[in-house]
């Protein structure tokens, strides 16, 4: 299994550009999210998605949209790239409906934009 | 509005000692509180998870202290190895969310 991956790594944008960030999971799992890392920030959701269907805003949810195209697939899109979006974003899957919460990042994507 | 702080931001510790990281919150409808651990370059990876009905959970050398009444946890690293080196992340929510609300980090080196 390869838990989840996201595409690209890496992007670079300049503002005003667009891009979809992709993720995906092969554990089944019901609930998946996107988070931005910023230094000094910790993690903090962007969207979540809790079943195929379903999305949901996070606490920074402005410059963002996404789409649940499927249980195993969620991605994000940034319309209009601007400099405060650079970041570093991770993916996460987990099945809250399960006994433990567990949530399983991605790779995550680095992204800058110019 | 932080709702979950995290101290302190750094941490250095010798091989072989006791690593403390301290979590407060403010939301009493919190009720699970994992640990993440991330390695450069990775993604985190939970390491260790509560919820408020114990005060105290050990998993090897991983240890979370649980105050519900003070609204604080901890994470204790007994014995810390150079391969602890990595950033930890408290993290709360209320159950069956899955909104995690993470703390801001910290950033442990264990030397040699």
């Amino acid at each position: 299994n390869a838990g989840v991956t996201q595409t690209p790594k890496f992007q670079v944008l300049k503002t005003g550009q667009s891009m979809t960030l992709q993720c995906a999971q092969d554990m089944n799992h019901n609930s998946m999210y996107w988070y931005r890392q910023d230094p000094g920030m910790g993690l903090r959701l962007i969207y979540y998605s809790a079943s195929e269907g379903t999305t949901d805003k996070g606490e920074v949810p402005n410059g963002y949209n996404v789409s649940r195209l499927n249980k195993r697939e969620f991605s994000l899109r940034l319309e209009s790239a601007a400099p405060s979006q650079t970041s570093v974003y991770f993916c996460a899957s987990s099945d809250i409906a399960g006994i433990t919460q567990t949530q399983y990042f991605g790779p995550g994507t680095r992204l800058l934009v110019l | 509005q932080q709702q979950v702080k995290q101290s302190p931001q750094s941490l250095i510790v010798q091989k072989g000692g006791i690593s403390i990281i301290n979590c407060a919150y403010e939301n009493t409808a919190f009720d699970y509180f994992p640990w993440y651990q991330q390695f450069p370059g990775k993604g985190p990876a939970l390491l260790i998870a509560i919820r408020p009905d114990v005060s105290e959970k050990k998993e090897g050398r991983f240890t979370i202290s649980f105050n519900k009444s003070a609204k604080q946890f901890s994470l204790h690293i007994m014995d810390s190895q150079p391969g602890d080196s990595a950033t930890y992340f408290c993290a709360a929510t209320p159950s069956n969310t899955g909104k995690l609300i993470f703390g801001q980090g910290t950033t442990l080196q264990v030397k040699p």
